[in-house]
């Protein structure tokens, strides 16, 4: 079933401990995108790629990094977890660089809890 | 700041009624826009998208724009208890970008 993958579905980690969250998508889209969810926040982007090779700063980029070396894999790394960390993270994905309707599909999110 | 407004709710309607979500944006020039349905501890699931003035159909759902009023609405007829989730609208960035941002969303609760 074509979609997008999430690993781990949660993880507890303690503070200061390194971490990467991994998404994989089997729908060729270009562009993939990283967002946390907090109560009474929304969605907020982290950081997303417009194609592979390529990333961008979002809203809320400190403290997390990304890499996209095919078009399959963005991965989310934590360098040094903290605990205002702890969110739902969510990936996502769109068919084209700057298309005109770009709706975007989530994967199943991951709930991290850093301690 | 771009910013895209919803009431949080809940907005609770009885089982058949019609459900009337609203959402309102800041970005003039936004062309796309968006209903997701999120149900409790589960990811945003696309629903609806409309990207030109008026209605759009799908089913029961129903989506609305006014770009005059930077105004878009989504209407559930026939509501069900199942369509209890919240429902969170998205404006596509109006610039040269991907992005979209994101309302805090609507609770929903249908009562059976």
């Amino acid at each position: 079933i074509a979609g997008i993958t999430q690993a781990p579905t949660s993880q507890i980690l303690a503070a200061g401990r390194r971490m990467t969250l991994r998404c994989t998508q089997d729908m060729r889209h270009n562009a993939m995108y990283w967002y946390r969810q907090d109560l009474g926040l929304g969605l907020r982007l982290i950081h997303y790629s417009n194609t592979a090779g390529t990333t961008g700063k979002g809203e809320v980029p400190d403290g997390y990094s990304v890499s996209r070396a095919n078009t399959d894999d963005f991965p989310l790394t934590l360098a040094s977890a903290v605990p205002s960390q702890t969110s739902v993270y969510f990936c996502a994905s769109s068919e084209g660089e700057t298309t005109f309707y770009n709706e975007q599909f989530f994967g199943p999110g991951t709930r991290l809890t850093v301690l | 700041q771009k910013e895209v407004e919803q009431n949080s709710g809940p907005l609770s309607v009885p089982e058949g009624a019609i459900a009337s979500l609203n959402c309102t944006y800041s970005d003039r020039v936004s062309q796309s826009f968006f209903w997701y349905r999120q149900y409790s501890g589960k990811s945003p699931e696309l629903i609806m998208s409309i990207y030109s003035n008026g209605d759009k159909e799908d089913g029961r759902f129903t989506a609305q724009l006014n770009k005059a009023s930077q105004y878009v609405s989504l209407l559930i007829r026939d509501s069900q208890p199942s369509d209890s989730a919240t429902y969170l609208c998205a404006v596509k960035d109006g610039g040269a970008t991907n992005k979209l941002i994101f309302g805090t969303g609507t609770l929903l609760a249908v009562q059976p």
